[in-house]
């Protein structure tokens, strides 16, 4: 069965140091997302992805992340100066569809910025 | 806005006996609702999903949720836990508008020998 990829599992990571995480969502997928979970806190949205633009953002999602798929299979989430409060797991999601439709999740990356 | 409110981080239950983990919504419409499950160092997999068809659906693995509108609930149901379903189980609404689910903050489910 098609699943999505991440790596790395597990990223550490100076303060101020720029991260990519990666993903291969399911390759017949058009809708991508960024999703992630601060320790012991909701799985928070973070953006969408569709048509090579992003959809939606959160308000999290500010001019420190950008998110770019560079070839047909991956898409990527960038964090260009990381802080501590990043630390989290950051999950991948695609779908075939978008709105409503069944998102299938990646098993995440475990960001720690020291 | 949408929301969901998981009642319970952890849960124990012993094996064989019912599991129930509890999620209630906030939908100014009729929402779709999705229970997903983490099994350790994988990634979210979908259990089920209410589309606004039948109020009571079923899952994988034998597990099922009834959509209540009167409660605005949504929970989980198996009638006899296995050890192989200890997990985290995420519920979480779909946006109205827009592609984006909301999640609650998960149920930590233990089966005791």
């Amino acid at each position: 069965e098609p699943e999505v990829t991440q790596t790395p599992s597990h990223q550490v990571t100076q303060m101020g140091q720029e991260v990519i995480l990666r993903c291969v969502p399911i390759s017949n997928h058009l809708y991508f997302y960024w999703y992630r979970q601060i320790l012991g806190q909701k799985v928070e949205f973070l953006v969408s992805f569709y048509n090579n633009e992003i959809s939606e953002k959160s308000e999290i999602f500010d001019d420190q992340f950008s998110v770019e798929r560079p070839d047909g299979s991956n898409f990527t989430l960038k964090i260009r100066s990381t802080k501590l409060e990043d630390s989290a797991m950051y999950f991948c999601a695609s779908t075939l569809q978008g709105s409503r439709d069944t998102q299938y999740f990646g098993p995440g990356t475990r960001l720690t910025v020291l | 806005a949408q929301s969901v409110t998981q009642l319970g981080s952890h849960v124990s239950v012993s094996e064989g006996a019912l599991v129930l983990l509890r999620c209630n919504y906030s939908s100014s419409v009729p929402p779709y609702l999705f229970w997903y499950v983490q099994y350790p160092n994988q990634g979210l997999q979908l259990l089920l999903k209410y589309t606004s068809a039948a109020t009571l659906v079923k899952g994988i693995n034998g597990f099922e949720a009834e959509f209540k509108k009167s409660e605005t609930s949504f929970h989980l149901t198996k009638p006899s836990a296995h050890m192989s379903d200890a997990a985290e189980y995420f519920c979480a609404v779909s946006a109205n508008t827009g592609n984006q689910f909301y999640f609650g903050t998960g149920t930590s489910l233990t089966v005791i020998p």
